[in-house]
């Protein structure tokens, strides 16, 4: 069966850069979620989509963005990068607004920065 | 707030014994729960979830869990471990409203052969 992809699954950036990580969600799924995982910890919710709506916001930092086009993909944009933004990123997507639908995770981007 | 808490960073358990993963949740309205395992360097795989119905959920894996509403706990349980099943443990809680998740600290778990 197809799963979320996401691309790059590795990426370095220098302090200050920019960076855009891109989630292709489960075909048929209208909700994208994003995560991010620091080293040794659990995942944090970032911000989620639906039907290329932003639905709910988390802890994203105003430096991030984030949209969902219309083919469903969605793109985090990562703007003034600083050494702390170094982690796992994780997308997520699942079928329908509800909180009990099941969310299918990506194998997620790592992120670097030096 | 919702909150989950998983009470043991390390679980340790010998090859074909039984294992049991703790979690326990926050009270909001109807508990949304779930199991995911994250393997090194890997994402998270959904294991199994409690929405309504039965208190005792079969997932993935030969994995199950038990929803005890009295003792707000959502335990994963197997009957016999396998070395394969060491990874990190996620249980996390989703609202009927907000969409996200919010994830335990994890538990990682070793089978010893």
């Amino acid at each position: 069966a197809a799963g979320v992809i996401q691309s790059p699954r590795h990426l370095i950036k220098e302090k200050r850069e920019t960076a855009t990580l891109k989630c292709y969600p489960i075909p048929r799924h209208d909700t994208v979620y994003w995560y991010q995982q620091g080293p040794g910890q659990d995942p944090q919710f970032l911000i989620s989509f639906y039907e290329k709506m932003q639905s709910d916001k988390g802890s994203i930092p105003d430096r991030f963005s984030a949209q969902q086009f219309s083919d469903y993909h969605s793109e985090l944009n990562m703007s003034s990068l600083e050494l702390g933004d170094s982690a796992l990123y994780f997308c997520a997507s699942s079928l329908e607004r509800s909180g009990t639908d099941t969310q299918y995770f990506g194998p997620g981007t790592r992120l670097t920065v030096l | 707030a919702q909150s989950v808490a998983q009470p043991e960073d390390q679980v340790n358990v010998a090859e074909g014994n039984p294992l049991t993963v703790k979690c326990t949740y926050s009270v909001s309205g109807n508990p949304y729960l779930f199991w995911y395992v994250q393997y090194p360097n890997r994402g998270l795989q959904f294991l199994l979830k409690y929405i309504t119905g039965d208190n005792l959920v079969k997932g993935s894996y030969g994995f199950e869990a038990e929803f005890n509403k009295s003792q707000t706990s959502f335990h994963l349980k197997k009957p016999s471990a396998l070395v394969s099943d060491s990874a990190l443990y996620f249980c996390a809680q989703g609202s009927g409203s907000a969409r996200q998740l919010t994830f335990g600290s994890g538990t990682q778990l070793t089978v010893l052969p």
